[in-house]
Parts: structure tokens; sequence; C-alpha cells
């Protein structure tokens, strides 16, 4: 079957570092995408990951071990417009992307 | 560059009534196609997608169906909605490339 894990919330703190856990099983890995998703809007990509390895974009890093079926989603220097949910999403063997339930951070002040 | 349109923004319809969604891309050709639900406190689900005009595959059994009559047009239909049908209605392209997907701005449909 299909299983993508990753937290249901965190809570930060603003110029902190998180980082955000995803663990998969699927039939098949063509890759492992993350998507931002601010409350009532469409999710907006973040990064993408094939290869085992650290990617890093600006405050924002992914990380993949396909032997693990883990990854993780590392957000430095906080900021509040950074509240958002956060999906990580895998393409399978038919290039179709399936997504875990998205983990909703929450940046105070 | 690539856009992708999706409308309406926000529906309100009633049980029992008929259902008409539509998405175009603009800027590529012969897309992969998909439609999505999130419903609340749920991941996104996958409805249906495309691979080209006239070609739909459907993920999971329901009152829905889809339609591509053009090479960069996507509709998502019902012919009577359930409440269950509610939720956040998303539509997205892909080439298969290095970005994965990118959605439409969504609609959201309330079935009362």
């Amino acid at each position: 079957g299909q299983n993508i894990d990753q937290p249901t919330e965190m809570t930060a703190t603003e110029g902190a570092i998180v980082q955000i856990n995803c663990t998969y099983q699927t039939s098949g890995f063509n890759g492992l995408f993350w998507y931002q998703q601010h409350a009532g809007e469409a999710p907006t990509f973040l990064s993408y990951n094939v290869l085992d390895g650290l990617e890093e974009k600006g405050r924002f890093s992914s990380f993949l071990s396909r032997s693990k079926g883990y990854s993780y989603l590392l957000l430095k220097e906080l900021q509040m417009k950074d509240s958002a949910s956060y999906l990580c999403a895998v393409e399978g063997s038919q290039g179709n992307l399936i997504f875990g339930k998205g983990t909703k951070l929450s940046v105070k002040p | 560059s690539q856009t992708i349109h999706q409308w309406p923004a926000t529906l309100v319809q009633p049980v029992g009534s008929p259902l008409s969604l539509e998405c175009t891309v603009e800027g590529t050709s012969n897309p992969n196609l998909y439609w999505y639900r999130q419903a609340a406190g749920r991941g996104l689900q996958l409805l249906f997608y495309s691979v080209g005009i006239g070609q739909i595959s459907s993920e999971v059994p329901q009152n829905l169906s889809a339609s591509r009559p053009q090479d960069r047009q996507f509709i998502l239909s019902s012919k009577k909605l359930l409440l269950s049908d509610s939720g956040f209605y998303l539509c997205a392209w892909s080439d298969r490339g290095y970005y994965g997907y990118t959605f439409g701005s969504g609609t959201r449909l309330t079935v009362v």
C-alpha cells in the first residue's frame, strides 16, 4: 500500500529552526516533493529530492534517505509568514504524486 | 511561461444539483492533468488524472466524473451532488519535470 506519515501540528518561535519529518512507504519511488500551503490557498512547490542527501534553497533545506524511506524539511530563521501547512509528497511508479496529510506549522512571536 | 486557470473560486450548491468545474492550462502542450480534493482536516486525495485528450483515469469510485475535451482543458462534473462532496478542489498540471505539479488556485465547494 501507499503510506506517507508526517506530524499533524508543530509550533516554533520566530527566528528559530524547525524540522518537519516525513516517512513513506510507496509502491515505486521517482522523487519526493515538499509543498507549502497557506490556509485557503493552493499548495506551492518548495523542494524536490530524488537522490540521497541535502538540497538547500535559501532558508529552506530538504533531506532524503531512500533506504530509510525518510525525508525532512528544515526551515531556518523562521518568520511569521512561514505559518502554513507543509505537505510531503512522493511520486510513485506511475508518475502520480501521493500526498501526506500535511503538517500545520504555527510560528509564534 | 505556463499558467493554470481554475474557476469558480467558491461555489455553494444544493444537494442533488449538478456540478461543473473547469481548468485550463496555458503555455504548454500535452500536459498531464489532475483533479484533487482536500476535505477539512484531510490530505490531498487524487480523484482523476489524464495523460491526453479523452484519456481519463479514476482513482476513487464516486459520483464525480472528469473529461478532457481539449489538450489543455480538464473538467470535473457531477450529475447530483452529495453533502460529502464538499471540499477544496484543486486542478494541477505537470510535464513530469523537476517541479512536480503546479496547482490552480482551487475551488471551495460547499454542498448544502
